[in-house]
């Protein structure tokens, strides 16, 4: 069936530098990758999304780039602050009939100061 | 102000007794979906609904039920509660299918002993 796989699941960077996170997703038809934010006891949010035919997107310190070929997706944050520490999840779909979102596992960023 | 609203925040309740959650929102959207976060397994699909009277299957149905009479409403039902049913329960909705942002509920913190 579906699946993403997410990597890191921890990761811990110093303030101010990059963090990646990547995403591999099995079904060559998805064609919307979102990716979401969930601070500790909150509800998951949007942050960014990218669709198929865009290979990349930006938005302010955060950016989405997506290589279809190889199946994978990756969040870059540039110059990290510790408001940015939370638990990062990526999705994909493929919508149609079933309009589901296959999400990674997630990954737990920590910005130290 | 859009948002999806679910009911109750925590629950502690007993092996067999039947329960539900409620979810609502004010945002006209048509699909709706029911989610658990376990620690390690990221967001996982129980149901979902496209539209009204319209539900099916996610990756863990097992042991819930859903009714989607209106359009705004969405419950979870566990008719016979057992304690691995005990996790974080989100509610989320899209304007259509998986290929639009989900706006998440505020969650459900379950316990059941």
């Amino acid at each position: 069936g579906e699946n993403v796989e997410q990597h890191p699941s921890t990761l811990s960077v110093q303030e101010g530098d990059s963090a990646v996170i990547k995403c591999t997703y099995s079904d060559s038809a998805s064609n919307y990758f979102p990716w979401y934010k969930q601070e500790l006891g909150k509800r998951p949010q949007l942050i960014i999304d990218i669709r198929s035919n865009v290979g990349e997107k930006k938005d302010q310190r955060i950016a989405v780039t997506l290589n279809k070929t190889a199946k994978h997706f990756s969040l870059h944050i540039t110059e990290t602050q510790p408001e940015d520490s939370a638990v990062y999840f990526c999705a994909a779909s493929k919508g149609g009939n079933t309009g589901k979102l296959i999400f990674g596992q997630g990954t737990t960023l920590q910005v130290k100061p | 102000e859009a948002q999806v609203t679910q009911n109750p925040r925590y629950l502690i309740t007993v092996t067999g007794k039947k329960l539900t959650v409620t979810c609502s929102q004010n945002m006209n959207h048509e699909y709706m979906s029911w989610y658990r976060q376990d620690p390690g397994l990221g967001l996982r699909q129980i149901y979902y609904s496209m539209n009204v009277e319209v539900t099916d299957k996610g990756d863990v149905p097992e042991g819930y039920k859903v009714s989607r009479k209106e359009k705004r409403n969405f419950p979870l039902i566990l008719e016979s509660p057992s304690p691995n049913q005990t996790s974080l329960y989100f509610c989320a909705s899209s304007l259509f299918s998986g290929n639009y942002g989900y706006t998440f509920g505020s969650g459900t913190r379950l316990t059941v002993v």
